[in-house]
């Protein structure tokens, strides 16, 4: 079945633009969540959804960033006046969610962000 | 608040032989551990998970991890090495009240033929 799907898969933006990242999950995963990957390094939550619950924005490194999600589907995470520290290859991921089990999360290939 | 530790950048072993990969992990509660492996220029694979239940796992293309709760560590493991296992591996935690996957720094395997 189609894995989790991300857009775009490469992104060049200006220094100063605002940028926006798209994250289709796997179609009924009710847990979204994006993470960042700098060069050479691990992975850094950013933000977790889950059904209508309030969003976990814990990881979100500046108010520049934010996220929407609408429902179980698609999400947008949105990077306002990009800086160049804001390279980095941004990774969605998602998961069944129930209470007291916990699933693996499914990643998607990840959108590059380069701010030159 | 949870961690995990790679605390090798880069391993190296010659095809055919066993590998291991390090991880070592805290969590406040009980460990919910996960393997991933990362080709170049492509997402995480999911490779094998511990929630509960026997100590060593098996998982994706003959992997294997061994859960040990008094050294907190979940070595990735597998008896005969590939060259197409060379790659970028990551252990990740969570404890049962936290959603996030907490990600170890990852360790760069190399198999030569």
């Amino acid at each position: 079945g189609a894995g989790v799907s991300q857009s775009p898969s490469n992104k060049v933006t200006e220094k100063g633009k605002d940028v926006e990242l798209r994250c289709d999950p796997i179609s009924g995963h009710t847990a979204l969540y994006w993470y960042r990957q700098r060069l050479g390094q691990g992975l850094e939550f950013l933000i977790y959804f889950q059904g209508n619950s309030a969003p976990d924005k814990s990881g979100l490194p500046s108010d520049r960033f934010s996220a929407e999600r609408t429902g179980e589907s698609v999400s947008t995470l949105t990077i306002q006046r990009t800086q160049q520290e804001d390279s980095a290859v941004y990774l969605c991921a998602s998961s069944l969610e129930a209470s007291g089990r916990s699933y693996e999360q499914y990643f998607g290939p990840g959108t590059r962000l380069t701010v030159t | 608040a949870q961690s995990v530790a790679q605390p090798e950048d880069q391993v190296n072993v010659a095809e055919g032989n066993p590998l291991t990969v390090k991880c070592t992990y805290s969590v406040s509660g009980n460990p919910y551990l996960f393997w991933y492996v990362q080709y170049p220029n492509r997402g995480l694979q999911f490779l094998l998970k511990y929630i509960t239940g026997d100590n060593l796992v098996k998982g994706s293309y003959g992997f294997e991890a061994e859960f040990n709760k008094s050294q907190t560590s979940f070595h990735l493991k597998k008896p005969s090495a590939l060259v197409s296992d060379s790659a970028l591996y990551f252990c990740a935690v969570r404890d049962g009240s936290a959603r996030q996957l907490t990600f170890g720094s990852g360790t760069q395997l190399t198999v030569l033929p």
